[in-house]
Parts: structure tokens; sequence; C-alpha cells
């Protein structure tokens, strides 16, 4: 089955700095979609883009999405140590299902 | 607020033991969904519904069932746990539109341990 994946696996930063996350996934997509896990808790939406966006922003949240490359990027501006987290793509299959990745552990020193 | 609610969110329970998990969502969703996520593995669909007393096999159903008997409630069954059942389950729901995926909320998760 498609399964997104983000790189780094990993990511150590200082506070102020951006951070920026990458997914690829196998096949065509009508949406994306990230989600942030703080540790030990559920998966909250951060954000939607559709196959025919380039590109979307929500606050400091910056979405691209390249479906030629089959890839999409999450930037994370000024980060704060709240920011602490992981993250992960999931793209849709087979109609109202997500496959996720295995997300990356975003680490935001103060 | 919209609000998944996953009745336990820590369990120790012996190897044989018949497992209930809960899940209520107030938000009148038709979709619910049952993952399971462990270290290096992410996510991974155990079941899912569409509709009250329907239910659809994801991707690692072997060892789980499920029950949606009103449209809030999805259970997830474990017959008989297994130590490699131990790991974090996540329930989520949707409000669900044909041809588009729309996004999951979910509840904290519950936390399974398996002597």
């Amino acid at each position: 089955s498609q399964q997104g994946e983000e790189d780094p696996q990993a990511l150590s930063i200082q506070e102020g700095e951006n951070a920026t996350m990458n997914c690829s996934y196998k096949t065509s997509i009508n949406n994306l979609q990230w989600y942030r896990q703080n540790s030990g808790r559920g998966l909250v939406h951060l954000i939607l883009i559709r196959s025919n966006e380039r590109e979307k922003h929500s606050g400091r949240l910056r979405v691209t999405l390249d479906t030629s490359k089959k890839s999409s990027s999450l930037l994370i501006t000024a980060s704060r140590a709240a920011d602490t987290a992981s993250y992960f793509c999931a793209t849709p299959y087979n109609t109202d299902k997500l496959i996720f990745g295995t997300g990356t552990r975003l680490q935001v020193f103060p | 607020d919209v609000k998944v609610t996953q009745s336990s969110r820590y369990l120790v329970k012996r190897t044989g033991e018949k497992v209930f998990l809960e899940c209520v969502q107030d938000m009148d969703h038709e979709n619910m969904f049952w993952y399971r996520q462990d270290p290096g593995l992410g996510l991974r669909l155990i079941y899912f519904s569409y509709d009250v007393k329907m239910k659809e096999k994801g991707d690692i159903p072997e060892g789980y069932s499920v029950s949606r008997e009103k449209k809030e409630r999805f259970s997830l069954i474990l017959e008989s746990a297994s130590t490699n059942q131990t790991s974090m389950y996540l329930c989520a729901s949707s409000l669900g539109s044909w041809g588009d995926t729309g996004e999951l909320f979910f509840g904290e998760g519950s936390r399974l341990t398996v002597l």
C-alpha cells in the first residue's frame, strides 16, 4: 500500500530557526494532510492541501505540494520550544482512509 | 469543540485476556477508525467503519475485532491478548464524503501493555 515517508526522521533546531520536513508518497492523491503529535498523545490535524494547490499557509506553517515529484514539505517558521513534537504526513487511499508515514521528530531547544 | 474520547489512557492486561478498547465521538461523524502505533512503524490501520454495524478490515486486522452498534461508539476488541499487541492504540473519526478524504480527529490514545 502507498505510504508517505517523511524526511528527516529527526530534526533538532534552536528556537527562532525554521524547521523543514519533507514527505514523499507513491501514488496519485486528491489531497495530502499534515498532523502533529505531542509525546504520548493523539494526533492533531494541522493542514490539508489539495492536489490542485501548490502552496498553503496557516499561521507559521507553510505547506507545499509537488504532484509531479509526489512530494510535499512542511515549513515551520520561527520555531518555538512548544513546537517540539512528531509530525506526520498522511495521504488518502481507497476513499476515506488515510495512510500515515513514520513521522519526523522535531526537537526545538530554547 | 469536537471530541473523540478513548475510555482508557493506560491498560495492563495478561496474555489471553479479552480486552475492550472503547471510543466515543460527539461530532456525528460517519467514519471511525482504529490505528495502532509502534516505534519505527508509524500508524497502521486495524479496522474502520463507514456506518453503524458496518466494518471493514484495515491493513493489520489479525487478532482484532470491532463493534459499532451506535454511530458515536466504535469498540476495538482483542479476543485473546498477546504480548505482540502491546502498543499505543489510536481511535479517530471523520465526517466522510465519498471521494474526498477529509480531516481525521483523534482521541488521546490508549497505551496497552500485555504481560
